[in-house]
């Protein structure tokens, strides 16, 4: 069965740095999605992405963020100049035309 | 926009006891409503989903149900076992907009031998 695939597993980085979370969606799927949880705490929408631009985002997703598919299997959510409350797991989600998202397995990024 | 709220935060029952997890939602073009069943430190995986066509869905010994006039719906797991062990999400969602998932704050069961 295809699953979402997500790098590294566990990302450590000083503040202030940037960091690129990479994900690769299932391959006919056409909707893709960050979502992060913080330590203990429900998941939260960060953006939703079709047809290569952003479809919606939430108001943590800000001018700090920013989401690519670089090519045609990629999908990557850049965050620059990293701060301590970035820290959490990061899941990107994928589906194909209604319904059920596919989550990939998560990246844990802590920021120092 | 979307507001989820989940009850309870956590739920011990025995094992072979029934364990029920209730959720409201606000935004009444909310249409799809899964539930994911999360593991310690694995990815959030679909258990059921049922959409706003249709009040009850079942798969062997979980359902689902739905009161769209109320804008709440249940999770409903039968005969527990101890590898229910988890943490599950309600989600709303709306498949005529791009679909992101608004989740509920998650409820912890633990099912005791």
């Amino acid at each position: 069965e295809p699953e979402v695939t997500q790098t590294p597993s566990h990302q450590v980085t000083q503040m202030g740095q940037e960091v690129i979370l990479r994900c690769v969606p299932i391959s006919n799927h056409l909707y893709f999605y960050w979502y992060r949880q913080i330590l203990g705490q429900k998941v939260e929408f960060l953006v939703s992405f079709y047809n290569n631009e952003i479809s919606e985002k939430s108001e943590i997703f800000d001018d700090q963020f920013s989401v690519e598919r670089p090519d045609g299997s990629n999908f990557t959510l850049k965050i620059r100049s990293t701060k301590l409350e970035d820290s959490a797991m990061y899941f990107c989600a994928s589906r194909a035309t209604r319904g059920e998202q596919f989550f990939g397995p998560g990246t844990r990024l802590t920021v120092l | 926009g979307e507001n989820v709220e989940q009850h309870p935060s956590t739920l011990s029952v025995q094992e072979g006891d029934s364990a029920v997890i209730k959720c409201t939602y606000s935004d009444s073009a909310s249409n799809y409503f899964p539930w994911y069943k999360q593991e310690l430190g694995k990815r959030p995986q679909l258990i059921i989903d049922i959409r706003s066509n249709v009040g009850e869905k079942k798969d062997q010994r979980i359902a689902v149900t739905l009161n769209k006039t109320a804008k709440h719906f249940s999770l409903h797991i039968t005969e527990t076992q101890p590898e229910d062990s988890a943490v599950y999400f309600c989600a709303a969602s709306s498949t005529d907009s791009w679909g992101k998932f608004q989740f509920g704050a998650g409820t912890q069961v633990v099912v005791t031998p």
